[in-house]
C-alpha cells in the first residue's frame, strides 16, 4: 500500500496568515504515460462530508477560491492557503488515487490561535 | 448537478451483513469512465477507502478488510450498494460514496453502529 504522511498533524493559525502543509507519498503518484500526479486535498469541516479542493496535485475544483494552492510532484506535495479565512479552519486531507487500495493521509487540522 | 446519497440501516449487530445504498443523480455509470466508490470514516478519526465500481463493472477492493466486501451497482437506477460481511464494532463509522476519481462529489454520508 502507497502510504500517505501528512504534517502538521494540527496548526493554530490567525486569519490573513499564509499556511502551508505537507504531504509526502512512500512512492511516486507521477505517471510517466501522462506526466499526471494522481494526488487529491479535500477539506472536511465539522459535521461535514469531505470536499474536494485540488486534483491532480495543482488542479483547483470549479468554484475553490484561489487562495487554495496545490504543489509539488513525485512524492512530495503542499497545499498552501496564501491567506487563511474563518472559514478555512476544517481538517485537510490528501489523498493518493494512484493506485489500489486508494490512501489518505492522516489529515492537517487547522484551528484559531 | 451531482448528487449522492447514501442510506443505510443505522444499527446492526455483531456477524450480521451490513448493505448499503447509494442513489446518485446528475452522471451514468453506463458511461465510458464513471465510478463510485464507498470510504468510511470512524467518528473523529481518518477517511479509509473500501470499493470503487466502475462503468464497466470494473471492481476494486480494499484488501484490508479480507473478501468481507462486495460492492455492485443498478445503472438502471442510478444505485450503488456495498455490503460488508460479519461486521463488529470496529465497523461503526460514516459510510459516505462518492463520485470517482477523484472523488469529486460525497454523499452526506450514513451512520452505522454496530452494537449488541
Amino acid at each position: 500500500d502507497i502510504v500517505m504522511t501528512q504534517t502538521p498533524s494540527s496548526q493554530a493559525v490567525s486569519a490573513g496568515e499564509k499556511v502551508t502543509m505537507s504531504c509526502k507519498s512512500s512512492q511516486s503518484l507521477l505517471y510517466s504515460e501522462n506526466k499526471k500526479n494522481y494526488l487529491a486535498w479535500y477539506q472536511q469541516k465539522p459535521g461535514q462530508s469531505p470536499k474536494l479542493l485540488i486534483s491532480w496535485a495543482s488542479t483547483r475544483e470549479s468554484g475553490v477560491p484561489d487562495r487554495f494552492i496545490g504543489s509539488g510532484s513525485g512524492t512530495d506535495f503542499t497545499l498552501t492557503i496564501s491567506s487563511v479565512q474563518a472559514e478555512d479552519l476544517a481538517v485537510y486531507y490528501c489523498e493518493q488515487y494512484y493506485d489500489t487500495p486508494y490512501t489518505f493521509g492522516a489529515g492537517t487540522k487547522l484551528e484559531l490561535k | 448537478q451531482v448528487t449522492l446519497k447514501e442510506s443505510g440501516p443505522g444499527i446492526l449487530q455483531p456477524s450480521q451483513t451490513l448493505s448499503l445504498t447509494c442513489t446518485f443523480s446528475g452522471f451514468s455509470l453506463s458511461t465510458y469512465g464513471m465510478g463510485v466508490g464507498w470510504i468510511r470514516q470512524p467518528s473523529g478519526k481518518g477517511l479509509e477507502w473500501l470499493a470503487n465500481i466502475w462503468w464497466d463493472d470494473d471492481k476494486y477492493y480494499n484488501p484490508s478488510l479480507k473478501n468481507r466486501l462486495t460492492i455492485s451497482k443498478d445503472t438502471s437506477n442510478n444505485q450503488a450498494f456495498l455490503k460488508i460481511t460479519n461486521v463488529d464494532t470496529a465497523d461503526t463509522a460514516t459510510y459516505y460514496c462518492a463520485r470517482i476519481c477523484p472523488m469529486d462529489a460525497w454523499g452526506q454520508g450514513a451512520s452505522v453502529t454496530v452494537s449488541s
